[in-house]
């Protein structure tokens, strides 16, 4: 079956950088775009950024662009998202999502999420 | 802008129906969305794809007591047969060339 796992939150102060993954097996990784999401404490769903199944494209959510880039190996069917110059406001659960296609549509499944805290 | 807009809270009996409501900005009627789910302290979960046709595709393992049907720009997201784990957040998303929109999600009380 599908699985997604992050890896590599944690807690960082303000100004650091760090570096999520998501494991995927269970399905061709390589055939389908990929997606990060976040939920702050409290708070609903805010989409983050997606790479298409070839990572020939990558979109982000405008408050995120010049600080996270996200990316893939599909020879390790692993996605990651490099976060740099983190703020307090950047503290959420980030989830891995798999797209339905190759590009950017709905998300059929989902990981369990991994832990950000930016707090000095 | 395409946006999706929710009630922040809606509840109904144990064993009754629910009926949820996500509204897509003006110019945007003719968007299909996706609804999600995420029970308390978990990650969220796919429930179904919907097109504006009221035509909608259920994730695997999602019981037929969820339901879509559509209306204009309306999407809606209809629970049966009510259980206690179905009180959760429900999420309405959808998607243009290169951008994603959540709604801001319907907590759902069952009484």
């Amino acid at each position: 079956q599908v699985q997604l796992v992050e890896s590599g939150g944690g807690v960082v102060r303000p100004g650091r950088s760090l570096r999520l993954s998501c494991a995927a097996s269970g399905f061709t990784f390589s055939d389908f775009g990929m997606h990060w999401v976040r939920q702050a404490p409290g708070k609903g769903l805010e989409w983050v950024a997606v790479m298409s199944y070839d990572g020939s494209n990558q979109y982000y959510a405008d408050s995120l662009k010049g600080r996270f880039t996200i990316f893939r190996d599909n020879s390790k069917n692993t996605l990651y998202l490099q976060m740099k110059s983190l703020r307090t406001e950047d503290t959420a659960v980030y989830y891995c999502a798999k797209d339905m296609g190759q590009h950017i549509s709905w998300y059929e499944y989902w990981g369990r999420g991994a832990l950000v805290i930016v707090s000095s | 802008q395409l946006a999706l807009t929710q009630s922040p809270s809606a509840s109904a009996s144990l064993g009754a129906s629910v009926k949820l409501t996500c509204t897509l900005s003006s110019g945007h009627s003719t968007y299909a969305i996706a609804w999600h789910q995420q029970q308390p302290k978990r990650g969220p979960r796919y429930l179904m794809k919907l097109s504006s046709d009221g035509s909608h595709y259920r994730g695997d393992g999602i019981p037929d007591r969820f339901s879509g049907s559509s209306s204009g720009a309306e999407r809606y997201l209809t629970i049966s047969s009510l259980q206690s784990e179905d009180e959760a957040d429900y999420y309405c998303q959808t998607w243009g060339t290169d951008f994603v929109v959540f709604g801001g999600g319907t907590k759902l009380t069952v009484l």
